[in-house]
């Protein structure tokens, strides 16, 4: 079972909007609509900010969106501000659970 | 609100078995329809899912680490428990505890880790 790909880093300054890949396969993320995805300061925990492909927990800002097309999905970050450079991971079920590798994102 | 708190030795040498236990507080562990799983992560390197449990005892583990990992559950005390034998280096990583939600509240299927615990970094070395 291999990771998710997702790019190694992204970038865009304040107030612009980036978007991050997670490509499986059809046995993953093409094959469920149970695609999360998972912010991670340095030093710190993952952090919920969606699941079930687009649905946003409570507490998490509208500025973050996520979608999929056959077995890439994507998280959209729009209105970019500082506090939301950090790193982002995908995960996906695929009867287990597959995470991505990991983006980067920095704010310039 | 449920908190998790990860626990258990920080250093552990090669070939033995690494044991963390993972406390939860704020609800109970039987409550609701959660798993509870076992995710690390090597210093700069991506997320691993590792396994899950249900409070009945039922497993489910990654393949590539099956045959080493062993995931148990104390409902009395609240707590599960993560033991992979035989490590090597390559298990140096901090693991974290999280709760796998797998059906939500109009009691739909779904599939998210959330909350997680604080991690604690485990060192395989002699």
């Amino acid at each position: 079972q291999s990771a998710l790909t997702q790019p190694r880093s992204v970038s865009g300054s304040p107030g612009q909007s980036v978007t991050i890949s997670c490509t499986g396969t059809s046995s993953d993320v093409g094959g469920y609509n149970y695609v999360s995805w998972y912010q991670q300061h340095p030093g710190k925990a993952p952090k919920l900010m969606i699941y079930d492909v687009s649905k946003r927990p409570s507490g998490v800002p509208d500025r973050f969106s996520g979608s999929k097309s056959g077995n890439t999905a994507s998280l959209t970050i729009s209105g970019l501000q500082a506090e939301d450079e950090a790193d982002y991971y995908c995960c996906s079920y695929a009867g287990s659970y597959v995470f991505g590798t990991g983006t980067k994102v920095t704010v310039l | 609100q449920v908190q998790l708190q990860e626990s258990g030795p920080g250093l552990v040498k090669p070939s033995q078995t690494l044991s963390l236990t993972c406390t939860v507080s704020g609800g109970s562990i039987s409550s609701g329809s959660y798993y509870w799983s076992w995710i690390r992560q090597p210093a700069g390197k991506g997320l691993e899912w590792i396994g899950r449990i249900y409070t009945s005892g039922s497993t489910n583990y990654n393949p590539s680490l099956k045959s080493r990992v062993t995931i148990s559950v104390d409902t009395s005390k609240n707590q599960f428990s993560l033991k992979l034998s035989s490590v090597t280096a390559a298990d140096t990583a901090v693991y974290y505890c999280a709760r796998l939600v797998v059906v939500n509240e109009a009691q739909q299927p779904t599939r998210w880790f959330d909350p997680w615990g604080q991690g604690t970094l485990v060192t395989v070395s002699s």
